[in-house]
């Protein structure tokens, strides 16, 4: 069972606006803005989109964007295309044990 | 441009060592916490551990007895073993180094290696 909760499955069309909800504690999510959002695309590694809540790394695209709330994270893609289909997982830093990350089960992201 | 490379065994019996390394190129080493993250097929990820240019390291509790994370700072790399391995222990496996912003490096994991699949089988 994964640390953080997340929506199993979200769907949109293409063009349209989704948001991914990643829901922790106040031993993570609502305790530490290192939020972090990933990408992951069927057999490649994780790719960096959203770190610290709600920064976007070199080259990730401006669709993309983090926010938080409380003990929930956000992950919104607008103007939804089709290679934004796959799979996101968030993360958070914790420092009230080890493991010192925990993360979410993964959200799958289909395009219609 | 920093790249993680990945080699290790990938098919394992039942109480056998899992054994895997990971070489980095194109960046500094010193200074960075190197983490292992692995993915059970279908499933969401896991954080194993971290070691740090001092040798300094953090493990996940529920892996700790069985897991040792190393590194030759000579060749850059760094080392994964996970004693005594049971079913439960297949996975992608993943070597990874955090993004880091002028103030912190716990932000999120901005580097990956491609990954080594593990499969524990009798």
């Amino acid at each position: 069972q994964s640390a953080l909760t997340q929506p199993a499955s979200v769907s949109g069309s293409p063009g349209q606006s989704i948001t991914i909800s990643c829901t922790g504690t106040s031993s993570d999510v609502g305790g530490y803005n290192h939020v972090a959002w990933y990408q992951q695309h069927p057999g490649k590694a994780p790719k960096l989109m959203i770190y610290d809540v709600t920064n976007r790394p070199s080259g990730v695209s401006n669709r993309f964007s983090g926010s938080k709330s409380g003990n929930t994270a956000s992950l919104t893609i607008s103007g939804l295309q089709a290679d934004d289909e796959a799979d996101y997982h968030c993360s958070s830093y914790t420092s009230i044990s080890t493991p010192l990350y925990v993360f979410g089960s993964g959200t799958t992201v289909t395009v219609l | 441009q920093v790249q993680l490379q990945q080699w290790g065994a990938g098919l394992l019996k039942p109480s056998e060592t899992l054994s895997l390394s990971c070489a980095v190129y194109g960046g500094s080493f010193n200074g960075y916490f190197w983490s292992w993250i692995r993915q059970p097929p279908g499933k969401g990820l896991e954080w194993i551990g971290e070691i740090n240019h001092d040798g300094r390291t953090n493990y996940n509790a529920s892996l700790k007895s069985r897991v040792t994370i190393s590194r030759d700072t000579s060749k850059n790399q760094v080392s994964l073993r996970l004693n005594s391995v049971i079913a439960a222990d297949t996975a992608m496996y993943y070597c990874a180094r955090g993004y880091c912003t002028s103030s912190s490096c716990k932000g999120g994991f901005g580097y990956w290696g491609q990954g080594s699949l593990v499969t524990v089988s009798s």
